[in-house]
């Protein structure tokens, strides 16, 4: 069966500590995605990759990195936590399959900022 | 405007209920689209895929409709299983990208 494991389900942080998210994907996919998810804005993405140590942005990658050294393996990184990152976000890998592309999802890390 | 807009809901609904969703897309570009289900507090897990000449699964039933610009989901005879929200999802080929739409919440009741 499919598995897109995130590492916690919940995270507490303070302002201005450095968070790291980690996801890793059983399927050998070769893009995984970040989004986050706030109520009334929907999934946002905010980095994806197609290929070990490759990286592009999304749509809301300010205050964020990513890191990518291993194919199963994508990392989100929060430099400098703040209160306005307190979200869930969702990990998600996939197939490339031109524009049918199917993602499948971690469970999410809801991550409160303090 | 938003490039894939959803009523936001929530659809309170009997048992055995049809219900039908609707949701439009802005970028005529748009080349595949999906219908997600995401339960409280759960990640989205896909639905279906929405195909131009109109797809069924058992009581999901996804139709495109390309000249006004909206996908469809309709569900017959409701159960209590399906309430959570379904996310309308769109592909447009030339940024490779897919866009989530902020949901549709259906509520089955006994």
């Amino acid at each position: 069966d499919v598995k897109v494991t995130q590492s916690s389900r919940y995270l507490v942080k303070r302002t201005g500590e450095k968070v790291f998210l980690e996801c890793v994907q059983d399927m050998d996919h070769e893009n995984m995605f970040w989004y986050r998810q706030d109520p009334g804005l929907g999934l946002r993405l905010i980095y994806f990759s197609y290929d070990v140590k490759m990286k592009e942005k999304g749509d809301i990658p300010e205050g964020y990195s990513v890191s990518r050294e291993k194919k199963e393996r994508f990392s989100l990184i929060l430099e400098s936590a703040s209160t306005n990152q307190t979200s869930m976000y969702l990990c998600a890998s996939s197939s490339p399959d031109g524009a049918n592309e199917k993602l499948f999802f971690g469970s999410g890390t809801q991550l409160s900022v303090l | 405007r938003k490039e894939v807009e959803q009523d936001p809901g929530p659809f309170n609904v009997p048992e055995g209920a049809t219900v039908a969703f609707n949701c439009t897309y802005s970028n005529s570009a748009s080349q595949s689209f999906f219908w997600y289900r995401q339960d409280c507090r759960k990640e989205p897990k896909l639905l279906m895929s929405v195909y131009s000449s109109g797809n069924e699964d058992g009581r999901f039933t996804a139709q495109l409709n390309r000249a006004s610009q909206y996908i469809s989901l309709l569900i017959r005879d409701s159960k209590l299983s399906d309430s959570a929200t379904y996310l309308c999802v769109v592909n447009t080929y030339n940024t490779d990208k897919l866009i989530f739409g902020t949901g549709t919440r259906l509520q089955v009741f006994p």
